[in-house]
């Protein structure tokens, strides 16, 4: 197991453009966990998977945002229509029940 | 509003230096988290501290949670270059999700 894979690495996109971007956890997590960081500041909480299932979505997660786990192993994170103050790092974590390993993060630039 | 408040925001001292990270809240968390992050990379788990006054030690590192399980701090001593880094402080309430704090940019010059 090499840990919590992100892919891309990095996504250079221009604004009113839609991304993807997905997360492959630690094969025997079943919670998920995406989340934001901004320059300077620490990630923020955007949404939580309990297998397949949706548990929680931040405020922050606007319609524009959208979250899957179709089938309780990888997720995508959708953004449409891209803004510039979308432009952060994107994180996932799995975890078993207590304890999170992070992947290495998406690099999200809207120009 | 910040629930996790760390200070200092940035801290340079000289190698050989001992220094303290506090992290404070007026919340309770069930658990606390220390991790260290470097540039363009996801946190990585230095610790985790579960009950109130609990202190646990990493080589250098001695992690400490407050006693009403609102606080916590991190201390290093005799710092080196290669503890140069982003440090977080999160709080987790009921194993749902983790609350950060805006982290401490710690430097340790040669």
């Amino acid at each position: 197991d090499t840990g919590v894979s992100q892919d891309p690495r990095h996504k250079i996109t221009k604004r009113g453009q839609n991304v993807t971007f997905r997360c492959d956890p630690i094969s025997e997590h079943n919670r998920l966990y995406w989340y934001r960081q901004t320059l300077g500041q620490g990630p923020e909480f955007l949404t939580y998977f309990q297998n397949e299932a949706q548990l929680e979505k931040s405020r922050l997660l606007s319609d524009r945002f959208s979250a899957e786990r179709p089938k309780g192993s990888f997720s995508t994170l959708e953004i449409q229509r891209t803004e510039q103050g979308d432009s952060a790092m994107y994180l996932c974590a799995s975890s078993p029940q207590w304890g999170y390993t992070f992947g290495s993060g998406t690099r999200l630039t809207v120009v | 509003t910040q629930l996790l408040e760390q200070s200092p925001q940035f801290l340079s001292i000289q190698e050989g230096e001992n220094l303290t990270v506090y992290c404070n809240s007026s919340s309770v968390f069930s658990s606390l988290q220390w991790y260290r992050q470097e540039p363009g990379e996801g946190p990585v788990l230095l610790v985790t501290v579960v009950t109130g006054g609990e202190v646990k030690k990493l080589k250098r590192l001695t992690f400490q949670f407050g006693d009403a399980r609102k606080d916590s701090s991190l201390h290093i001593t005799a710092a080196q270059p290669g503890d140069t880094g982003l440090y977080l402080c999160a709080g987790e309430r009921g194993a749902q999700k983790l609350v950060f704090g805006q982290g401490t940019r710690l430097t340790i010059n040669p």
